[in-house]
This record gives structure tokens, C-alpha cells and sequence, in this order.
């Protein structure tokens, strides 16, 4: 069973195209997160939504837009893509507040390769 | 702000041997600590974590204790193996759980020669 899981896992695609990145959660986490990991895999936090409200919004290109229709579900939108756009990117989900468990769990990631 | 420093990498070593990664950090508040393990190809899986002063994560023997005096969180382990050839990567816990952020290292490359 997986628990974070992101399609595509690979993508390449020319400059100027729109491309999106699924990524689902089967953990019953009610927050999710976008990372991106550079050439040189440096990790940093892009964006974050928990129960579909945007919480974390870093200093990211309008181009990208993420969107949550719900818990499980959290896509992410990149518009008129640049070549500094390539890079690995990764979901993640955890519990936030309470008493629970706040550990983030990472998908597979998805390599997208602008041309 | 806060931040993650690691030592860089590669870390070359023959199997069995003795390893430290070490990994410092600069926080305000109390921050949960994380080692999370990226092996080729494949995403971050958490290899151990401590959310508080002197706690001690563990986990498929690898060991890190959560020092506040030094803001410390150094990675061990006492005999590695080819298995264990990966980038390691260091994290904290941001904003005192308002939005649970992770903030990472810039990772360090171990590889494990037979």
C-alpha cells in the first residue's frame, strides 16, 4: 500500500509548456506539503496546505500554483516552465496540532526535466 | 532564522567502519530534530527524529542524541554497511508547530566501499 504517491514520477517537457503534478496520500494526514530539491539536492519547502487551506506559501514564481481539493489531494500547477524549473519535486503529508504525531512522510518524487 | 548546518560530503568508508555525520543547527523555541535518508533514485524516508533535549532517536542502527547545549543532532552509527550508501539529510521543525515546516541541510553523501 503506498502511502504518498505522486504521478508523474518522471517528466520532460519543452520551455513555455503548462504542466501538473498529482500527489494523493492514503494516511488520513490532514496536511500536505511541495518540495523541491535542486541539481546540487538541496531541499526546500515550497508550499503547504492543511484541510485544503494554504499555510505555507514560500517566496515561489507566481507560475506555480498548488491546489487542494481535499485532504487526500494535493496538485501542483506550474505555468509557462523555464529551464530553472528542473529540479526533483516532493510531496509530503503529516498530522499538524493536537496530541498526534507530526512526522512528514515523502512521496517518491517527480523528476521534471525542462528542455 | 533558523537553520541547518551539515557536514559536507561525500563521505567515502570502508564497510564496517565507524560513522559521524555531524549535523548542527541554530533555532529559536524547541525544535523537533530529524534525520531523514534519500537512497538513489527514491524519495526521503525518516530514519529517526527526537523532539527534545537529550532525547535519543534510533533506528536500524543508527543513533543521533538531541544535545541543546552544543545544538547538536550528530548522525552515528558503529559498523556500516555497502546497503547503507545514500545522502542523509538533516531537518528541524520550524515555527514551534504552527505549520510543522521542515527546514533541511544541504545533505551529505555517504558511500560504503566493500
Amino acid at each position: 500500500d503506498t502511502a504518498v504517491s505522486q504521478t508523474p514520477k518522471y517528466l520532460v517537457t519543452q520551455m513555455g509548456n503548462d504542466k501538473s503534478i498529482k500527489c494523493e496520500q492514503n494516511l488520513g494526514h490532514d496536511t500536505m506539503y511541495w518540495y523541491k530539491q535542486d541539481s546540487k539536492k538541496f531541499l526546500k519547502i515550497m508550499f503547504s496546505y492543511n484541510n485544503k487551506e494554504l499555510i505555507i506559501n514560500e517566496t515561489v514564481p507566481n507560475r506555480f500554483s498548488p491546489k487542494s481539493p481535499d485532504k487526500a489531494h494535493l496538485n501542483l500547477h506550474i505555468n509557462s516552465l523555464e529551464l530553472g524549473d528542473s529540479a526533483v519535486y516532493f510531496c509530503a503529508s503529516s498530522f499538524l496540532g493536537g496530541l498526534r504525531e507530526e512526522t512528514q512522510y515523502f512521496g517518491p518524487g517527480t523528476r521534471l526535466l525542462v528542455l | 532564522g533558523n537553520s541547518v548546518t551539515q557536514m559536507e560530503g561525500p563521505v567515502t568508508l570502508s564497510e564496517e567502519a565507524f560513522l559521524t555525520i555531524n549535523c548542527t543547527y541554530t533555532a529559536t523555541g524547541y525544535p523537533s530534530l530529524f534525520w531523514y535518508v534519500q537512497y538513489p533514485g527514491e524519495g526521503l524516508q525518516l530514519l529517526l527524529k527526537a523532539t527534545k533535549a537529550d532525547d535519543k532517536g534510533s533506528n536500524k542502527g543508527f543513533e543521533a542524541t538531541y544535545r541543546k547545549e552544543t545544538t547538536s543532532f550528530h548522525l552515528e552509527k558503529g559498523s556500516v554497511q555497502v546497503s547503507d550508501s545514500a545522502v542523509y539529510f538533516c531537518a528541524l521543525s520550524d515555527d514551534g508547530g504552527a505549520t510543522n515546516k521542515l527546514i533541511f541541510g544541504t545533505g551529505t553523501l555517504l558511500a560504503v566501499q566493500p
